[in-house]
């Protein structure tokens, strides 16, 4: 079976540019979560979705926004790109919520120039 | 809120040693906690779970970890390190939803 799948897994931007990363779960898996890892940090959580509905936000500015579709796949925009959001977004899936284990697919790189 | 601290952002082994890498965690209900190995440039790999059923959880590629509430710890260990151990280890609490709160992470460097 396939495990989490993201797309695309490099992509270099320019400040102030747009971005969408796209995250397909675990077959099965109805929860998709998304990290930002800063090189040489530990993963920071950004959104959680259940069921296509937010469940979670970390403490992440209002230019990120996620969302999830019917069938459970999910994409992360992040818009007026900073230098700063240069990272490895990794998207995360389970199939329900608390205590369920959850997967990481291999991330997405993101230069922003 | 939850959080967890690793100790030692780097520890060093030689081939055949004993792995430890420390982690500790705050949390005011009982915790769901994790191990994920993260090799470079790739994504996260879970190693092992702890979710009350056992104290000492066994994971995958022989490690193990035992979930101890009074010094409220969850140290991994490996009892002989081999060269392909050498990575990243991140310990994690599991908070509502999918949240996982990480620690900063630790290095692992095995040596021959």
């Amino acid at each position: 079976d396939a495990g989490v799948t993201q797309s695309p897994t490099h992509l270099i931007k320019t400040r102030g540019q747009h971005v969408t990363l796209r995250c397909s779960p675990i077959s099965g898996h109805k929860s998709v979560s998304w990290y930002q890892q800063v090189l040489g940090q530990g993963p920071q959580f950004i959104f959680q979705y259940y069921e296509k509905e937010e469940r979670g936000r970390g403490n992440f500015p209002d230019r990120f926004s996620a969302r999830q579709f019917p069938n459970y796949s999910s994409e992360l925009n992040v818009n007026a790109l900073l230098l700063g959001d240069s990272a490895l977004y990794l998207c995360a899936s389970s199939f329900g919520q608390l205590g369920n284990t959850i997967y990481f697919g291999e991330g997405s790189w993101l230069t922003v120039v | 809120a939850q959080s967890v601290t690793q100790l030692g952002s780097h520890v060093s082994v030689s081939e055949g040693a004993l792995v430890l890498l420390r982690c500790n965690y705050s949390s005011s209900v009982p915790p769901y906690l994790f191990w994920y190995v993260q090799y470079p440039n790739q994504g996260l790999q879970l190693l092992l779970k702890y979710t009350s059923a056992a104290t000492l959880v066994k994971g995958i590629n022989g490690f193990e970890a035992e979930f101890k509430k009074s010094e409220t710890s969850f140290h991994l260990t490996k009892p002989s390190a081999h060269m392909s151990d050498a990575a990243e280890y991140f310990c994690a609490v599991h908070g509502g939803g999918n949240k996982l709160t990480f620690g900063t992470g630790t290095q692992l460097k095995v040596e021959l």
